[in-house]
């Protein structure tokens, strides 16, 4: 089946640092999606990017899906980013799977 | 405007018992999901629903059923809970078919042990 790997698995930065995760999967998808998960549980869809560039405030995200790769990008980072980032991909198959990657685990520490 | 809820926040049940998780949205919107979160994991889809009266497998269905009561609510029922259960349970909610995989909204989630 298809996997779905994220790097780097953990990262501390100070905060007004910036830094790149990436998400790489196996085979071709239909859609991705990036995620933040708050210290409290809370989910937040950030984008919804299948291909292309998207850019929200701070956050930026890229996909090169012939590539299979996705990038999130998180400049001037702040205590408030801290969380974990998880990417999922969707694709059509036998049925329909939405499939997460493991997630890196996000600290900005003041 | 409440956005996605669930409830309970929290359960505690032993092997064998039988619990519904229940979820509405407010949103009008037409996809629900369910998933599972284990720790350090990602989630894991359960089950979802693209319509009222319509539900679909998501990758690990054993051992749950749902219901899509109407557009709002969407409940996970566990029969026979088993430890294996114990998890973190997220619902969401889409307003297109799931093959869009647009923008999801997601609940608090409900917090399950299974002693």
């Amino acid at each position: 089946g298809i996997q779905v790997e994220q790097s780097p698995p953990d990262l501390i930065l100070q905060e007004g640092a910036n830094s790149t995760l990436r998400c790489n999967f196996s085979d071709s998808v239909n859609n991705l999606q990036w995620f933040h998960q708050n210290p409290w549980g809370q989910l937040i869809n950030l984008f919804y990017i299948p291909s292309g560039t998207k850019q929200n405030g701070r956050l930026s995200a890229t996909t090169v899906a012939t590539e299979r790769y996705s990038l999130l990008y998180i400049s001037s980072s702040q205590t408030t980013d801290s969380g974990v980032y998880f990417c999922a991909v969707y694709m059509k198959s036998s049925y329909d799977k939405v499939i997460f990657g493991p997630g890196t685990s996000l600290s900005v520490i003041p | 405007n409440a956005g996605v809820t669930q409830t309970p926040k929290f359960q505690v049940l032993k092997t064998g018992q039988s619990m519904t998780l229940q979820c509405a949205q407010d949103m009008n919107h037409n996809s629900m999901y369910w998933y599972r979160q284990d720790p350090g994991m990602g989630l894991r889809l359960i089950y979802y629903s693209a319509s009222e009266g319509t539900t679909d497998k998501g990758e690990v269905p054993n051992g749950y059923n749902v219901s899509r009561l109407n557009k709002r609510e969407f409940s996970l029922r566990l029969e026979s809970a088993a430890p294996s259960q114990t998890s973190v349970y997220f619902c969401a909610s889409s307003v297109g078919r799931p093959q869009m995989m647009d923008t999801q909204y997601f609940g608090p989630g409900t917090r399950l042990t299974v002693l």
